[in-house]
């Protein structure tokens, strides 16, 4: 699977859009970014993931450039209950359900 | 409709005793894994079935045994306890649509969590 990079911390205004950056430089072409969010204390929670189109469902917005070498989760409106750690995962969908989680980056939505 | 359960939810062990702790999944799953999250670190495999009766490794398998008797439990056990050891450790299971080469993987539901201390 392919490596990413996310800053370690990053704050966000409630009520204002959290931009969350991801770099995967490495990422092939059969392989997709999932996003996953892990409230303190609690275990992981799915948020979305795409391939190369920008995708948007009730929780996020993936943007994923163009080389798919890098993508943004968009939080549109943050609130103080999107405090977590966001991580950012980059694994082909037909190999095996196998996520290799990161370090994320440690969101916090201040008031 | 539960989803992911654990149990116990926490639990404190001394060094040497043994424990089983217990995943449980009403969605009718086939994939099921066991991870470990210790502090400051992200989530690490351990073991994971794709389906009844069948288990493999994952990235951090030493010391602990799994198993996989009913589609909706999957076991944990550490036979001899270290403090190493020491961790919180999340249940998560997933389905599964297509096949072949058409088999796609869906995205992962956790259960709540098991904290555990080892003396």
């Amino acid at each position: 699977d392919a490596k990413t990079t996310q800053p370690t911390s990053m704050d966000c205004a409630e009520g204002r859009a959290a931009n969350l950056p991801c770099n995967h430089s490495t990422i092939s072409g059969n392989e997709y970014v999932y996003w996953y969010r892990q409230i303190h204390s609690q275990g992981p929670q799915y948020i979305i993931h795409g391939l190369k189109n920008n995708e948007t469902n009730e929780m996020a917005s993936l943007i994923i450039t163009e080389d798919r070498k890098s993508s943004t989760l968009i939080l549109p409106h943050a609130t103080l209950r999107d405090t977590a750690v966001y991580y950012c995962i980059v694994r082909a969908i037909n190999t095996g359900n196998q996520f290799y989680f990161g370090t994320g980056t440690s969101l916090t939505v201040i008031p | 409709n539960a989803g992911v359960t654990q149990t116990p939810k926490f639990r404190v062990l001394k060094t040497g005793q043994s424990m089983t702790l217990l995943c449980a999944q009403d969605m009718n799953h086939e994939y099921m894994y066991w991870y470990r999250q210790d502090p400051g670190m992200g989530l690490r495999l351990i073991h994971y079935s794709v389906g009844e009766g069948t288990t493999a490794k994952g990235e951090v398998p030493d010391g602990y045994n799994v198993s996989r008797l009913k589609k909706q439990n999957f076991l944990l056990g550490l036979e001899s306890a270290a403090p190493s050891q020491t961790s919180v450790y999340f249940c998560a299971s997933s389905y599964s649509r297509g096949s072949g080469r058409a088999l796609l993987y869906n995205e992962q539901f956790f259960g709540p969590g098991t904290r555990l201390t080892v003396l």
